[in-house]
């Protein structure tokens, strides 16, 4: 069973608008999220993190949206630079009960075109 | 800091043969991970430590896969017999767990190809 699903493989976005990642989970204990971007023949780094009594956390030009109810997070990139093309990836934890284990989502790969 | 280190960072063996997969996380830090990256499952965790102890080993695919720290500096991930379908990009991650945050650092990823 899939805990964490990034249900878009791929995205595909013109240079200077607003990139927009989505992140379905199951499990309404997760209580940690994080997104990390990853580049071909590197390790996925980490991007920005919230924590489960947060619904917005911003850096940047990247904000985390998190939707308890709905069991969604988004993360947006505004705006969007070439440089950002990467993998993303959402994961989820249940950070006071296990410290450290993340579920990952599948990814999905943004193309930021100029 | 240097990061988390890996190594080797290819490999490539024939079926049967054992495989082992190294790791330096990065100093200071008290918990490591070991991470499988594949098309289909995508990336999925297969055991972490936390204090050099392993704590969470569910995700070990079969025997044929073990993993040991034997200090904080220093981890493996050995497959014995390696086979085909063991084929992967395998990431380790450390990271510094407190009640605020958690952060994991990951490798580079050692590709594995069993032929």
């Amino acid at each position: 069973d899939q805990q964490v699903k990034q249900n878009s493989p791929s995205l595909s976005v013109q240079e200077g608008r607003i990139s927009i990642l989505n992140c379905d989970y199951t499990n309404s204990m997760f209580d940690y999220f994080l997104w990390y971007k990853k580049y071909p023949a590197e390790g996925p780094t980490f991007l920005i993190s919230i924590s489960s009594i947060k619904d917005k956390n911003e850096d940047g030009r990247f904000t985390v949206f998190l939707n308890k109810s709905a069991k969604h997070l988004s993360l947006h990139i505004v705006p969007s630079q070439p440089g950002d093309s990467a993998v993303y990836f959402c994961a989820a934890s249940l950070f006071y009960n296990q410290g450290g284990k993340l579920i990952f989502g599948q990814g999905t790969e943004l193309s930021v075109k100029p | 800091d240097a990061g988390v280190i890996q190594s080797p960072r290819h490999e490539v063996t024939e079926m049967g043969q054992e495989v082992t997969l190294r790791c330096k996380p990065i100093s200071g830090h008290n918990s490591l991970f070991w991470y499988r990256q594949t098309m289909m499952r995508g990336l999925e965790l297969l055991i972490y430590f936390n204090n050099n102890v392993p704590i969470d080993d569910s995700g070990m695919p079969e025997d044929r896969f073990s993993a040991k720290m034997p200090n904080a500096s220093f981890s493996t991930l050995k497959i014995q017999p390696s086979e085909p379908r063991d084929s992967a990009v395998y990431f380790c991650a450390s990271s510094l767990w407190d009640r605020d945050k958690d952060t994991q650092y990951f490798g580079p990823g050692t590709r594995l190809t069993v032929l």
